[in-house]
């Protein structure tokens, strides 16, 4: 079975500093899209950052960006310049081409922002 | 920026009583959009994928007589809980992309909890 695995329940980052979550996934697929979503307490689902399999770059969106190494199956979110406003559940997502968008999630990692 | 709306936000009704969800794209089209379900403290799971002027595809598990999807234009999509039962008590969330192809970026709903007593 093609899983993804979020192994931190909870991270804890003071503001202004740099919080890193993993994600790692198991597939045969060669191609694939990678997503991070974040969940605040209001429930809405929101994109971070995307990536796709083939492209070796790794993706940066400001304050995000992602460390992706494909041989090792893993897809790892930095956070720099912590604020308050990124508290929130935080989920690893991918889709397969075989799966157009349908999203399949890990367990989440609750991050908490510390003034 | 691409939004979904979904309706009602909080729904709270007997055991035994259907309850409709709506799930809107406002300012998009959109021929395909997904529902899933989260229950506190844990992931989301794709219950189905509602495609327009066709039946839904359900994920394994999930029962089809139990959650109708109805996709009806391309604005909409209605997920009905039928004889819902306290275990039904959730937070379902839908989706759509506003591009066609994959690796688009899923707009979600707010999300709807539902509350069976």
């Amino acid at each position: 079975a093609q899983t993804v695995t979020q192994s931190q329940p909870e991270m804890s980052v003071q503001e202004a500093e740099t919080v890193t979550l993993s994600c790692t996934y198991d597939t045969s697929e060669s191609d694939y899209y990678l997503f991070w979503y974040k969940q605040p307490p209001s429930r809405q689902m929101i994109l971070v950052i995307r990536q796709e399999a083939y492209k070796q770059q790794n993706a940066t969106e400001n304050r995000f960006s992602v460390n992706f190494q494909k041989a090792a199956k893993s897809f790892s979110l930095k956070i720099s310049d912590s604020q308050l406003g990124d508290a929130a559940m935080y989920f690893c997502a991918w889709e397969t081409t075989d799966s157009w968008g349908k999203l399949q999630f890990g367990a989440g990692t609750q991050v908490v922002v510390t003034p | 920026g691409a939004v979904v709306s979904q309706h009602p936000s909080w729904v709270i009704c007997k055991s035994g009583t259907s309850v409709k969800i709506e799930c809107r794209s406002l300012d998009f089209q959109a021929t395909t959009m997904f529902w899933y379900r989260q229950f506190p403290k844990q992931s989301l799971m794709l219950m189905a994928t509602s495609n327009e002027g066709s039946k839904a595809t359900y994920e394994q598990g999930v029962e089809k007589d139990k959650f109708l999807i109805n996709h009806a234009s391309l604005t909409l999509s209605t997920l009905t809980v039928t004889s819902a039962h306290p275990e039904d008590s959730s937070f379902y969330i839908c989706s759509a992309s506003q591009g066609q192809g994959w690796g688009q970026p899923q707009h979600f709903g707010d999300g709807t909890r539902l509350s069976i007593l």
